[in-house]
């Protein structure tokens, strides 16, 4: 079945340091992948997406490019703000008629200190 | 606003006593959805619903039920909860536009004590 492999945290950074959150994936077809964030005691809210291989996705100065050979979307933004500790989470969609389940990865937590 | 409504934020409650979380969005979406959310295991999907009167299990459905009766609303039953069922629930919505880059909107979560 699909699923969603990320880096494991908890990674800890200094403000204006480079992150970068690992993320690879296993789907047949075409999946749409997805960088979900979860700030502390919210629900998750869309980061940036990618539908097709190639595709960048931007939002917030964090970048992903869906990567097919590699099978990966990894995360990365190049100076971090304590306000952008939180948990990330990668998530794909497969590209199946009638098929709108997301399948997570188990999460990101990123603290950045002042 | 458009947003996703669940009650309570938190609950906790004994083993065996049914409980309902409530979940309603306001974006006339199609599909509904809940996850659990468990340490290291990331989200998974509990149930889902196409539309009125259509849902399906995901992943892990044994010890809840679903129902849409509504478009707007998708509340999650425990008929006899148990430990395991302790963990943080979401429900989420989204269009079913398109085959796969529909934004998923997320309410802000359930925390479930089981005791």
């Amino acid at each position: 079945g699909d699923s969603v492999t990320q880096m494991e945290g908890p990674v800890t950074l200094s403000e204006e340091a480079f992150l970068t959150i690992n993320c690879t994936y296993t789907a047949t077809g075409y999946p749409s992948l997805f960088w979900y964030v979860q700030y502390p005691g919210e629900g998750l809210q869309l980061l940036l997406k990618a539908t097709k291989a190639d595709d960048k996705g931007s939002n917030k100065g964090f970048e992903a490019t869906y990567r097919k050979e590699t099978t990966s979307f990894h995360l990365e933004k190049g100076s971090v703000q304590v306000s952008d500790s939180a948990v990330y989470f990668c998530a794909l969609r497969a590209g199946r008629s009638n098929d709108y389940k997301l399948s997570f990865g188990a999460g990101t937590t990123v603290t950045v200190r002042a | 606003e458009a947003q996703v409504t669940q009650n309570p934020r938190y609950l906790i409650t004994v083993t065996g006593k049914k409980l309902t979380v409530t979940c309603s969005q306001n974006m006339n979406h199609e599909y509904m959805s809940w996850y659990r959310q468990d340490p290291g295991l990331g989200l998974r999907q509990i149930y889902y619903s196409m539309n009125v009167e259509v849902t399906d299990k995901g992943d892990v459905p044994e010890g809840y039920k679903v129902s849409r009766k509504e478009k707007r609303n998708f509340p999650l039953i425990l008929e006899s909860p148990s430990p395991n069922q302790t963990s943080l629930y979401f429900c989420a919505s989204s269009l079913l536009s398109g085959p796969g880059d529909t934004e998923a909107f997320f309410g802000q979560g359930t925390r479930l004590t089981v005791v």
